[in-house]
Parts: structure tokens; C-alpha cells; sequence
């Protein structure tokens, strides 16, 4: 079967550092998403790695590991704002996404 | 704001009701999408739809219907449901529905089935 794997919940402090894993096992691969879902509102697009390595946007990096069906969501210099659910998401071979279930990010002053 | 807004935000309803939600996508893409979002689990695709044609229906329960008039809305007709089926009710939108197109998604329905 197909699956995604993150870990339920993460608590980091404001102004540090925190790394979101997620692994996967999909049939085939087409792209890995990251998503943010603030508490009752839209999941809202992130990041895409296609290729392996480390895509930087801002404060938010994301890496890829095909061989080893890796992730990561890195977040830099933390703010309250960021409190929210991450989602990683693959496209597999058909061009279906499969979802991990999120992983909820408290941020602490 | 992401170009996809849902209605109604909230809906309480008992099991021999029918209602609908209803998506309106603002983005001109050609691909929607229903999914059901449940505590602590990973989002469940529902429906795709491609240019208002259905493209895949993941074996979901007759007591929901999909409906897509034309590419900027869609709408979920329920009826008959189960408690089971609480849940956020996320609607979605890409360019088209494959490739390597971005998802975007509305602010979804939470649906309360007493």
C-alpha cells in the first residue's frame, strides 16, 4: 500500500529552528508537496520538490531524498504565526496525491 | 484569500436531511476537487473533476453526490448520512488534473452529522 509518514505533533520555541520529516512509500513518484493548514482554514501551498535537494523560500526551506523517499520542512526564525498543521503530500505514479496526515506545530514565546 | 471560496462554513445536520455545499473557484482552472479531512487522518480525495467531466471517483458512499455545472463551481449534494461522515469537506482547484499542478484549496465546510 501507499503511505505518508509525519510525525503527530512538534512543539519549538519562537525565533529557533524546527525540521518537519516525512517519509514516504508511493507507487512511483511525480513531486512531493508541503502545505500549511492554519486551524480552520484552507491548507495553503508551501513548497514542491521535484528533484533531490534543498528548495529555499524565505524563512521555509524544503529537502528531498528520492533514494530514500525523504523529506523535510524546515523552518527558520519562528513566529507565533507559524502555529499550524504542515502537510506532505506525493504524487505517485498516476498522478494521484496521497497525503500524510499532518504534523501540528505549536509554537511556544 | 486563494480564489476558492466554500458555502456554507458550517452545517449541523440530521441524518435524514439533504443539503448541498456548494465551491466556486475564481482562478480559471479547468480541475476540482472534493476531499474529506478528518481529525488526525490524511486528506480523503472524494471527487476529481476535469473540464466538468467526473475523473475518478474513490469508491465514495452513494449518499454523496457530486455535481459540477462548469469549471468554476461545484457542489456535493448529501443525503441519508452518518455521524461517521463529520468532517471538514475541502474543495479544491488546479490548472488541470495531472502534471505537476498546485492544488489550491477553499477554506472547506465543517459538516456535523447528528
Amino acid at each position: 500500500g501507499q503511505n505518508i509518514d509525519q510525525p503527530t505533533e512538534m512543539t519549538a520555541t519562537e525565533g529557533a529552528i524546527v525540521q518537519i520529516n516525512c517519509t514516504y512509500q508511493t507507487s512511483g513518484f511525480n513531486g512531493l508537496f508541503w502545505y500549511q493548514q492554519h486551524a480552520g482554514e484552507a491548507p495553503t501551498f508551501l513548497s514542491y520538490n521535484v528533484l533531490d535537494g534543498l528548495e529555499e523560500k524565505g524563512r521555509f526551506s524544503s529537502f528531498l531524498s528520492r533514494s530514500k523517499g525523504y523529506s523535510y520542512l524546515l523552518l527558520k526564525e519562528l513566529q507565533m504565526k507559524d502555529s499550524a498543521s504542515y502537510l506532505c503530500a506525493v504524487r505517485d505514479s498516476n498522478y494521484q496525491l496521497i497525503w500524510g496526515a499532518g504534523t501540528k506545530l505549536i509554537i511556544k514565546p | 484569500e486563494t480564489g476558492v471560496t466554500q458555502t456554507p462554513r458550517h452545517l449541523v445536520m440530521g441524518m435524514t436531511n439533504k443539503k448541498s455545499l456548494k465551491c466556486e473557484q475564481h482562478l480559471g482552472h479547468n480541475a476540482m476537487y472534493w476531499y474529506k479531512q478528518s481529525a488526525k487522518k490524511p486528506l480523503e480525495l472524494m471527487f476529481v473533476y476535469s473540464l466538468e467531466e467526473r475523473v475518478e471517483n474513490n469508491s465514495v458512499p452513494s449518499r454523496f453526490s457530486p455535481e459540477c455545472p462548469n469549471s468554476s463551481h461545484l457542489f456535493l449534494h448529501l443525503h441519508t448520512l452518518q455521524p461517521e461522515d463529520s468532517a471538514l469537506y475541502l474543495c479544491a482547484s488546479s490548472p488541470t488534473s495531472g502534471g505537476a499542478d498546485t492544488q489550491y484549496f477553499g477554506p472547506g465546510t465543517r459538516l456535523t452529522v447528528l
